[in-house]
């Protein structure tokens, strides 16, 4: 069984910039979350999606948006880029529809650096 | 809100020994889930163990085994007979949504 796949592995933006970071998760799995990684701040939770609904957000900004597809796999998109978004993002899926009491699944992440 | 820390960014222990982490949340809700994750240098998330708040009895997984703590929220990682492949980062997970800041372990020869 395939992992969660995330792509583009690696990226640079420039300020200002808009990119869209894309998760396939587990065949099966309906459940998506995202995470920003930055080493002083740890995993922050960015948002949830179950069967094409957000049903949690984090404490980010609008610039963080997000979607699921019919499919579950999950795009993020990052408008007007600002240099602290530089992070290690990561997608994890889940099977089950409460992601509070289920294993999550992580990709490897994609490197964001915005310069 | 939840709130998860770890108040160990940095750990060290020789192969063979014990080491345990710590991690505290805060929360108001009853049940609830616990994890821990590793994330070792190549990336790639997993997970080591897990809790259900429900559960007085402390869950365990080969070496490792969890002092769970309700009354005082705090949820601590015991690694046993630690081996180099240990060397990570660590993190506590409260209901898969709020994470630690992570504490990195290294398991010296």
């Amino acid at each position: 069984k395939a992992g969660v796949t995330q792509t583009p592995r690696y990226l640079i933006k420039t300020r200002g910039q808009q990119v869209t970071l894309s998760c396939s998760p587990i065949s099966g799995h309906r459940s998506v979350s995202w995470y920003q990684q930055t080493p002083g701040q740890g995993l922050q939770f960015l948002f949830e999606y179950f069967s094409e609904t957000q049903r949690n957000k984090g404490n980010f900004p609008g610039r963080f948006s997000g979607r699921q597809f019919s499919n579950s796999r999950s795009e993020m998109n990052v408008s007007t880029l600002e240099l602290g978004d530089s992070a290690l993002y990561l997608c994890a899926s889940s099977s089950d529809r409460d992601l509070g009491n289920t294993e999550a699944f992580f990709g490897q992440g994609t490197r964001l650096t915005v310069v | 809100a939840q709130t998860v820390t770890q108040s160990q960014p940095e750990m060290s222990v020789q192969e063979a020994e014990t080491v345990t982490l710590s991690c505290t949340y805060d929360t108001s809700e009853n049940n609830y889930y616990l994890f821990w994750y590793k994330q070792p240098p190549s990336r790639q998330m997993i997970l080591v163990i897990r809790q259900e708040a429900y559960k007085q009895q402390n869950a365990t997984e080969n070496r490792f085994s969890v002092n769970f703590q309700k009354a005082a929220k705090s949820f601590s990682l015991k690694i046993s007979d630690s081996q180099l492949g240990d060397t990570a980062m660590y993190f506590c997970a409260f209901n898969g949504m709020r994470f630690g800041a992570g504490t990195r372990l290294t398991v010296k020869p």
